[in-house]
């Protein structure tokens, strides 16, 4: 399985930015770099895939560099409900059906 | 919960017990999914399918069973169930092809007493 490492957890005040960076050092050459957002009693939920480069839709943007071997999150102006596990996820080159998840990264927004 | 519902939402059942959880889809998606979440170990992938009749196994397939018989469902059997199965299980569709994201139903806790 192709590995990711992400923060255990962090947190933010409202209404600030929050970055957050996933390591996927052996990530092949057809994977995608998938973000998904948990909260409690729920499903995952997808917020944001990539590529290469910036990705950016309505809620998040995504900024992967030239080499693929880490991709960061971006949360503009997070407020309260932003608090939930964010997953990292990347393909395991063999047809992605079987994709790491980790623990996430637990984000915490303060008031 | 794109168009995924899961049955039953919770069930307790007893170690040794019989149980089969249902994941239904009103889209006819090829692909699905079962994933098991426990604390501590993320969510780890039980079985799958990408078709009817066609499944595979996960990372964490010892003690489970699936089967789909129609596009729409997907079942997952614990054929004996014991406390290590207590978890909470969730059905995931692929809505296109092998690198489209992943879309979640609400989950199912079960409970192994």
């Amino acid at each position: 399985l192709a590995k990711t490492t992400q923060p255990i957890s962090m947190d933010s005040y409202e209404g600030q930015e929050v970055n957050i960076t996933c390591s996927h050092n052996n990530i092949a050459t057809n994977d995608y770099i998938t973000w998904y957002q948990q909260f409690p009693s729920q499903g995952p939920r997808f917020i944001i895939q990539g590529y290469k480069t910036k990705v950016t839709n309505e809620v998040a943007s995504l900024f992967i560099p030239a080499d693929r071997k880490s991709s960061t999150l971006s949360l503009p102006r997070v407020s309260l409900s932003d608090t939930a596990v964010y997953y990292c996820l990347v393909g395991d080159g063999t047809g992605a059906n079987n994709l790491f998840f980790g623990t996430g990264t637990r984000l915490t927004v303060i008031p | 919960d794109a168009g995924i519902t899961q049955s039953p939402r919770h069930k307790v059942t007893e170690t040794g017990t019989p149980v089969t959880l249902r994941c239904h889809q009103t889209e006819n998606h090829r692909y699905m999914y079962w994933y098991r979440q426990d604390p501590g170990h993320g969510l780890r992938l039980i079985h799958y399918s990408y078709g009817v009749k066609d499944t595979d196994k996960g990372e964490v397939s010892d003690g489970y069973s699936v089967s789909r018989s129609k596009t729409e469902d997907f079942l997952l059997t614990l054929e004996s169930a014991t406390s290590s199965q207590t978890s909470v299980y969730f059905c995931a569709i692929r809505r296109q092809d092998i690198n489209s994201p992943l879309h979640f139903g609400n989950g199912t806790r079960l409970t192994v007493t």
